[in-house]
Formats: structure tokens, C-alpha cells, sequence
């Protein structure tokens, strides 16, 4: 019953530094994706792939670098940390196709980042 | 630019009364999705609306989209301590199948016993 599951669940870095954030799904879904979560500002997308070798940009995607070698794993690279990436980041994937039912999303725990 | 704005940002309540959360946008979305999120989690998936002037209910929660399907409300009767916590819209604009969600800006909700 795992879903989907993003490690770590907490991390600091200091300015300058690299690192990736996990995530892998069990579901078998095509969509994935990564957002940001800041106060007041909701859920902002990162990048998003719809399935193996396919990924986007969001709409906040500087900074940040994905790829997608399965349809499980949807690791996201942090090249340089900065302090403005200091947020709370979430994974979510979901099935694909025509209907609006196919657009739930199933969310990880999160991934709080503080880049000092 | 946030597409979704939702109001009020935060809401402190007594337990027992009524309220009502307001999601709105210039955009139309083919489906409106309401989440709720917990500290520490994921948001969760609570409802679906596809139809403009849809209404769906929840035990005392209840969904309305807008009749333009710009705008969505959330409304809960007699509040309970465990209805606390973010209440996020997410708004699907149509992609070929593969339809991005965007999120509003969130309301973060207290129930006091």
C-alpha cells in the first residue's frame, strides 16, 4: 500500500551545494510530477512528466533539473542550492487519459528543504 | 501570476458553526478538485466537480462549482475539530488527456473545541 514515496523527508544544505530528491510510485501511473509548496502561494509546479523519456517545465522550474528512466521514478536535482529554494516539496502522480476522474492526484509526505 | 485565488487565507471558527471557502478564478477549468492537507502530509483528494453548477456532498461538506466553471465554494456545517487543516482547489485545464492541475493559494482552517 505504499503509493507514492519521497525520500527525505528533511534535508539541509548550504548554498551552492547539489543534491536529488526521490520519488517512486507503485500505481503504475504515466503522470508525474513536482511541486513547491511556499506559505500563502499553494502548490506551484516544478516539472512534470507524462511518462518514460517525457518531461516539462512548470511554471517555476529554474533551478531545477528531472528525468524519468521508469515510469516509477521521478527524481528531482537540486544543481546549486539557493536559499530562495529553501520550501516544502512534493511528488504526486496520477493516471492519465480523457476524463476529469483521471486527473486525482496521489501526493508523497513531502520533503522539507532549507538551504542556509 | 496565481490563476486560483482562494479566500479567506485563514479561518479560526468555533466548533459547531458553519463556513464557507471560496475558490476563484478568471479561467475556465473542465474539473475542480478540492484537497485537504494535513501537517506533516500530502495533500488529499476530497471531491471532483466536472459540471458547471454541479453540487456534491460530503457528509457536512458540501461542493459547488460555479455555473461558468471559473469558481468553485466549499462549504461545512457545524465544524468539527477534525475538519482543521490547508483546503487547496486545483483546477485542471483540458491538455489532450493529460490535464495539468493548478493549485489556489489555499485556506488554512482551525476548528476550536
Amino acid at each position: 500500500n505504499a503509493g507514492v514515496t519521497q525520500t527525505p523527508k528533511f534535508q539541509v544544505l548550504k548554498t551552492g551545494q547539489s543534491m536529488t530528491l526521490q520519488c517512486a510510485q507503485d500505481m503504475n501511473h504515466e503522470y508525474m510530477s513536482w511541486y513547491r509548496q511556499d506559505p500563502g502561494m499553494g502548490l506551484r509546479l516544478i516539472h512534470y512528466s507524462v511518462g518514460a523519456g517525457i518531461t516539462d517545465q512548470g511554471e517555476v522550474p529554474n533551478g531545477y533539473n528531472v528525468s524519468r528512466s521508469t515510469t516509477e521514478d521521478f527524481p528531482l536535482r537540486l544543481l546549486s542550492a539557493a536559499p530562495s529554494q529553501t520550501s516544502v516539496y512534493f511528488c504526486a502522480s496520477r493516471s492519465t487519459g480523457q476524463g476529469a476522474m483521471n486527473t486525482e492526484a496521489f501526493f508523497g509526505q513531502g520533503t522539507r528543504l532549507t538551504v542556509v | 501570476t496565481q490563476l486560483l485565488e482562494q479566500s479567506p487565507q485563514f479561518l479560526s471558527i468555533q466548533e459547531g458553526e458553519n463556513l464557507t471557502v471560496y475558490c476563484n478564478s478568471s479561467s475556465v477549468f473542465s474539473s475542480l478538485q478540492w484537497y485537504r492537507q494535513e501537517p506533516g502530509e500530502g495533500p488529499v483528494l476530497l471531491v471532483t466537480v466536472v459540471t458547471g453548477g454541479e453540487v456534491k456532498k460530503l457528509k457536512r461538506l458540501t461542493f459547488q462549482f460555479g455555473d461558468a466553471r471559473k469558481d468553485s465554494s466549499l462549504h461545512i456545517t457545524a465544524a468539527q475539530p477534525g475538519d482543521t487543516g490547508l483546503y487547496l482547489c486545483a483546477g485542471a485545464r483540458p491538455n489532450f488527456g493529460n490535464e495539468k492541475l493548478t493549485f489556489g493559494t489555499g485556506t488554512r482552517l482551525t476548528i476550536i473545541p
